[in-house]
């Protein structure tokens, strides 16, 4: 358990609507990530950080901004919802290990966009 | 461009047997493989990692083999339980503290 939670855990919305998923973490890690997960693509990585305000664009950022105010808590906003952003939504968080950093992931937040 | 390929959407394998499911990558420039295990309406759950400073990382039932020069690694299961049946994800990153790119995952069902 790698103590992240995600809020909402589902959410129904409208094309055009602003939408903002939260991610809280109590471990006081330096990295989070958000994913999103649509089928034949497997785990896609959105925005990261590595700091309070300190974040930067993953590989399909493109309709989505981030924001982190506080080491605890990762937020994941979609300004104007459109149909193609319906997915689901997971949080990480990077934890040192052994081998080297890992990620461990939080339970999801699934999103429909009408 | 999908650089970390799971080639075999789903696989099946009686209880007790070894399961095998690969992953190939295409980027030279990966030194981190990780394994991840989902089940629906879960997040996904880290199950072992590997080096590229190494060819294999056993942890209990799960083993990972690593072969640098095809650019494939594979995640055996011995013996395989019904409890195994998930979707399982490989991933690469480049270091370790680094974004990770996903494969597109493989369904394993162990049958009893």
């Amino acid at each position: 358990d790698a103590g992240i939670t995600q809020s909402p855990r589902h959410k129904v919305t409208e094309t055009g609507t602003p939408v903002t998923l939260r991610c809280h973490q109590t471990e006081n890690h330096r990295y989070m990530y958000w994913y999103r997960q649509d089928p034949g693509h497997g785990l896609r990585l959105i925005h990261y950080s590595y700091g309070v305000k300190d974040t930067d664009k993953g590989e399909v950022s493109d309709g989505y901004s981030v924001s982190r105010s506080k080491t605890e808590d990762f937020l994941l906003t979609l300004e104007s919802a459109t149909s193609s952003q319906t997915s689901v939504y997971f949080c990480a968080i990077s934890r040192t290990s052994g081998v080297g950093d890992t990620q461990y992931f939080g339970p999801g937040t699934r999103l429909t966009v009408l | 461009d999908q650089q970390v390929k799971q080639n075999s959407p789903s696989l099946s394998v009686q209880e007790g047997r070894i399961s095998i499911l690969n992953c190939d990558y295409t980027n030279s420039m990966f030194d981190y493989f990780l394994w991840y295990k989902k089940y629906p309406a879960e997040g996904p759950t880290f199950l072992i990692s590997i080096s590229s400073i190494k060819d294999k990382n056993e942890d209990g039932r799960f083993t990972v083999f690593l072969n640098k020069s095809a650019k494939h690694l594979s995640l055996h299961i011995v013996p395989s339980q019904p409890g195994d049946s998930a979707v399982y994800f490989c991933a690469a990153s480049v270091g370790t503290a680094s974004k990770l790119t996903f494969g597109t995952g493989t369904r394993l069902q162990v049958t009893l």
